[in-house]
């Protein structure tokens, strides 16, 4: 069965230092993978996604995510974070299928709250 | 263009009343989906409509019901709420673009069920 881990329930950083979010995926055959933010009470937004080509992702606010299929890791980075970062970020998983990829089988990780202290 | 919007953004009912919470998307959307929000565990597929007109169970749909009244609007419905439907519910929409599948949340709807 597929499923998507993030091991962090809480990730502190200062403002200006790197940040790193982890995730790591099971799903058979080459996952589509999303990472989402949201803010307090707000709905979900999206961030990026890998479908395929580039191991290297880059996607809004100046977030980026590297996909490591032999370590089945998606981990979202920032090489200077921001305290407007502060949010709860959520890795997502998806099997691939041929030519489509229903959003339906979607499997959302537990969340992972980012913490920027100025 | 509004998005997705949800009414209403919070609600208090008692155990045994019923409502209708209500989602809307003017996005031209063709699959349009309910999730509930829990403290962690991340984002739970209630039901989804892949199409107008066709509606599917998703993870945990035990207790609600939904209905595609038309393109643009998909309402999930609680018959008899109980204590153990306190959450947060979103609603989300998205167009299939290629193989590209970005989905497209509402605000959310807060609900405590007493």
């Amino acid at each position: 069965a597929q499923s998507v881990a993030q091991p962090e329930d809480q990730v502190n950083v200062a403002e200006g230092n790197p940040l790193t979010v982890k995730c790591t995926y099971s799903v058979s055959g080459n996952p589509y993978l999303f990472w989402y933010v949201q803010y307090p009470n707000r709905g979900l937004q999206f961030l990026l996604k890998y479908i395929t080509g580039d191991n290297l992702v880059k996607g809004s606010y100046g977030f980026e995510a590297e996909f490591n299929k032999s370590q089945t890791s998606f981990h979202l980075k920032k090489p200077s974070a921001l305290v407007s970062d502060s949010a709860l970020y959520f890795c997502a998983v998806s099997p691939p299928f041929p030519g489509y990829s229903s959003a339906s089988k979607i499997i959302f990780g537990s969340g992972t709250r980012l913490s920027i202290r100025p | 263009n509004a998005g997705v919007t949800q009414t209403p953004k919070f609600q208090v009912l008692k155990t045994g009343q019923s409502m209708t919470l209500q989602c809307a998307q003017d996005m031209n959307h063709n699959s349009m989906y309910w999730y509930r929000q829990d403290p962690g565990m991340g984002l739970r597929l209630i039901y989804y409509s892949a199409s107008e007109g066709t509606t599917d169970k998703g993870e945990v749909p035990n207790g609600y019901n939904v209905s595609r009244l038309n393109k643009r609007e998909f309402s999930l419905r609680l018959e008899s709420a109980a204590p153990s439907q306190t959450s947060v519910y979103f609603c989300a929409s998205h167009s299939l673009a290629g193989i590209q599948e970005t989905q497209y949340f509402g605000p959310g709807t807060r609900l405590l069920v007493l």
